[in-house]
């Protein structure tokens, strides 16, 4: 089975760092470009961030360039994204999401999210 | 700008049909998309990928009842034999230059 699995949400200080974890399994991890989209209580889907599937290129979002680092070990099928400076804004349900290819196209595979409360 | 327009709101009654529309921006009208279901509490759903000329894969699993279509910079995803299952927020989805872009969310209602 197809899955994904986020891990690494919590509570945070505004300024505060969380690092996300994303474990892949059922699919050639290796061959898809992956991402993080965001959902901010009440809003839509936001795409945060994207990696190829070699890893060699990345994508920010405007919002979050600068303080957000993705990455990969597609030797251990793990996705991550660390966040450091984080805001209020950032407060929001992170989701893994496969590209249906090596590049950053479409999505086909959705974990089921990790909650990132960010407050004083 | 690389935008995506989708109304905010439709609804139909148990067992008709409903057909939601996504606008591509000026200048991107040959773009691909991708439609997903967001029913609360959990993950989004893929939906299927829609091309320009109105060919579409669909996710595994996923009903005959749901279907897409192209027109222009319009992107359409049908919903027939509409079930209670099926209220959710549909979002569409493209890419290109290194950036994904989302729709606005249409939500889905059935009455």
């Amino acid at each position: 089975e197809v899955q994904l699995l986020e891990s690494g949400g919590g509570l945070v200080q505004p300024g505060g760092s969380l690092r996300l974890s994303c474990a892949a399994s059922g699919f050639t991890f290796r061959s898809f470009a992956m991402s993080w989209v965001r959902q901010a209580p009440g809003k839509g889907l936001e795409w945060v961030s994207g990696i190829t599937a070699s890893g060699y290129s990345t994508y920010y979002a405007d919002s979050v360039k600068g303080r957000f680092t993705i990455s990969r070990d597609n030797s251990k099928n793990t996705l991550s994204l660390q966040m450091i400076s984080l805001r209020v804004e950032d407060t929001a349900v992170y989701y893994c999401a496969k590209n249906a290819g090596g590049g950053l196209d479409g999505f086909d595979i959705w974990g089921q999210g990790t909650m990132v409360t960010v407050s004083s | 700008q690389f935008v995506l327009t989708q109304s905010p709101s439709a609804s139909a009654s148990l067992g008709a049909s409903v057909k939601l529309t996504c606008t591509l921006s000026s200048g991107h009208s040959s773009y691909a998309i991708a439609w997903h279901q967001h029913q609360p509490e959990k993950g989004p759903r893929y939906l299927m990928k829609l091309n320009s000329d109105g060919t579409h894969n669909k996710g595994d699993g996923i009903p005959d009842r749901f279907s897409g279509s192209s027109s222009g910079a319009e992107r359409y995803l049908t919903i027939s034999s509409l079930q209670s299952e099926d209220e959710a927020d549909y979002y569409c989805q493209t890419w290109g230059a290194g950036i994904q872009v989302f729709g606005t969310g249409t939500k889905v209602t059935v009455l």
